[in-house]
């Protein structure tokens, strides 16, 4: 089946820098999807990406969904403590899929105050 | 905040035994789903219902059952639990199968099998 892999796996970063974290598949997405999960809670949806080349902020998190569809970036600007927690990407196939979603694997990020 | 509720919130259970779980939503959207999440493994889909007794499988749903007899309910079941089904449990819920395909989730199910 389709399969994503998000890299880096983990980051620990201090308060006040810059994090990138990146999304590839193998095959084409027509939807990308960035989560968000805080121990113990089920994610949260930051930011939604429906054409190639698409560039979508909301607040200090900036997303572009790839030129060749198969790609998917995160920026976080000036991290704080409350970014703690695992960033998922998420693609949708399109077509009659239901709304499926596939996920990536996701990024463990620790910010140090 | 979408309205989920997942129960139980944690359970241990022995090796064997059927196990079901519930989520409801007050959101009374259509499409509703069951994933798993392991580490090193993200967010993997079970099963996932389009409709009032319409149901189908998703990509690890070896082991498992699940029903929908309401709109405001998906049941997950573990027929016979084994150790491998040792896991945390989500369900999501979408209002449409149209973009935005934005899910909503619920807050979880830790579940133990000994």
């Amino acid at each position: 089946g389709q399969q994503l892999n998000q890299s880096p796996q983990s980051m620990f970063i201090q308060e006040g820098e810059d994090v990138s974290m990146n999304c590839t598949s193998s095959s084409i997405f027509n939807t990308w999807l960035w989560y968000k999960q805080d121990p113990g809670e089920g994610p949260v949806l930051l930011i939604a990406l429906y054409k190639a080349g698409e560039l979508t902020s909301n607040g200090r998190l900036t997303a572009q969904f790839g030129i060749t569809r198969k790609d998917s970036f995160l920026n976080i600007s000036a991290s704080i403590p409350s970014d703690v927690g695992i960033y998922f990407c998420a693609g949708h196939a399109g077509g009659t899929s239901y709304g499926k979603l596939t996920f990536g694997q996701g990024t463990i990020l620790t910010v140090h105050p | 905040d979408a309205g989920i509720t997942q129960s139980p919130r944690h359970k241990v259970t022995e090796t064997g035994t059927p196990v079901t779980l519930r989520c409801h939503q007050t959101e009374n959207h259509r499409y509703m789903y069951w994933y798993r999440q392991d580490p090193g493994h993200g967010l993997r889909l079970i099963h996932y219902s389009y409709g009032v007794k319409d149901t189908d499988k998703g990509e690890v749903s070896d082991g498992y059952s699940v029903s929908r007899s309401k709109t405001e309910d998906f049941l997950l079941t573990l027929e016979s639990a084994t150790s491998s089904q040792t896991s945390v449990y989500f369900c999501a819920i979408s209002e449409s199968y149209r973009p935005p395909y934005e899910q909503y989730f619920g807050p979880g199910t830790r579940l133990t099998v000994t």
